[in-house]
């Protein structure tokens, strides 16, 4: 099955820095790639995706770059803010509906 | 918060002993989840339906079964065989032709 591999595991950043976290995945058939955050006690809830025939995306502070040469995608946060401080999830698909998750990435913001 | 909900929020249970998660959703979405969240390990799928009636296992089914028997609904039991039950357990669902999965709440169980 599908492999995802998320880095770094955490990511300690000073408000107003830039935030990124990379992911590779296994399977060269996937064309569905997620982003989820979880805040502290809450459930995930998607901020940002990409298709395969698309190779980057953004929606205001967040985008999401995809590489499928290599096989890897990444999500960049830029001005960041305190209420971006949550763990972080990428996964991959081929059918959009079973998704492979990434092992998540805890990012704090410093004030 | 509402759409998707998750029954108890917390569970405790004694070695042995089968357990039932709820899952109820109101939002009329046709395909269902159950993952597992342990730290560091991201979310695992144990079992997932994309109609009534009919289910797949997930990554990490054994110890686990469940039922769809309305669209509405997805159970899941953690059986007795299931040798790490204690974890966060997330269900989800996505519309008919949607990509979004749509998460509930969240059940911790702890099983002693």
């Amino acid at each position: 099955g599908e492999n995802v591999e998320q880095h770094p595991s955490t990511l300690s950043v000073q408000e107003g820095d830039s935030a990124v976290i990379k992911c590779t995945y296994s399977d060269s058939a996937s064309n569905y790639f997620p982003w989820y955050k979880q805040e502290l006690g809450k459930r995930p809830q998607l901020i940002i995706d990409i298709r395969s025939n698309v190779g980057e995306k953004k929606d205001q502070r967040i985008a999401v770059t995809l590489n499928k040469t290599a096989k890897h995608f990444s999500l960049h946060i830029t001005e960041t803010q305190p209420e971006d401080s949550a763990v972080y999830f990428c996964a991959a698909s081929k059918y959009d509906y079973k998704l492979s998750f990434g092992a998540g990435t805890t990012v704090t913001v410093r004030a | 918060d509402g759409g998707i909900t998750q029954s108890p929020k917390y569970l405790f249970r004694k070695e042995g002993q089968n357990v039932t998660l709820s899952c109820e959703q109101n939002l009329n979405h046709d395909a269902m989840y159950w993952y597992r969240q342990d730290p560091g390990q991201g979310l695992r799928l144990i079992y997932y339906s994309q109609i009534v009636n009919d289910f797949q296992k997930g990554d990490i089914a054994e110890g686990y079964s469940v039922s769809r028997e309305k669209k509405e609904s997805f159970p899941l039991t953690v059986t007795s065989a299931q040798k790490n039950p204690t974890a966060f357990y997330l269900c989800a669902s996505t519309p008919r032709g949607g990509n979004e999965q749509y998460f509930g709440p969240g059940t911790r169980l702890t099983v002693t």
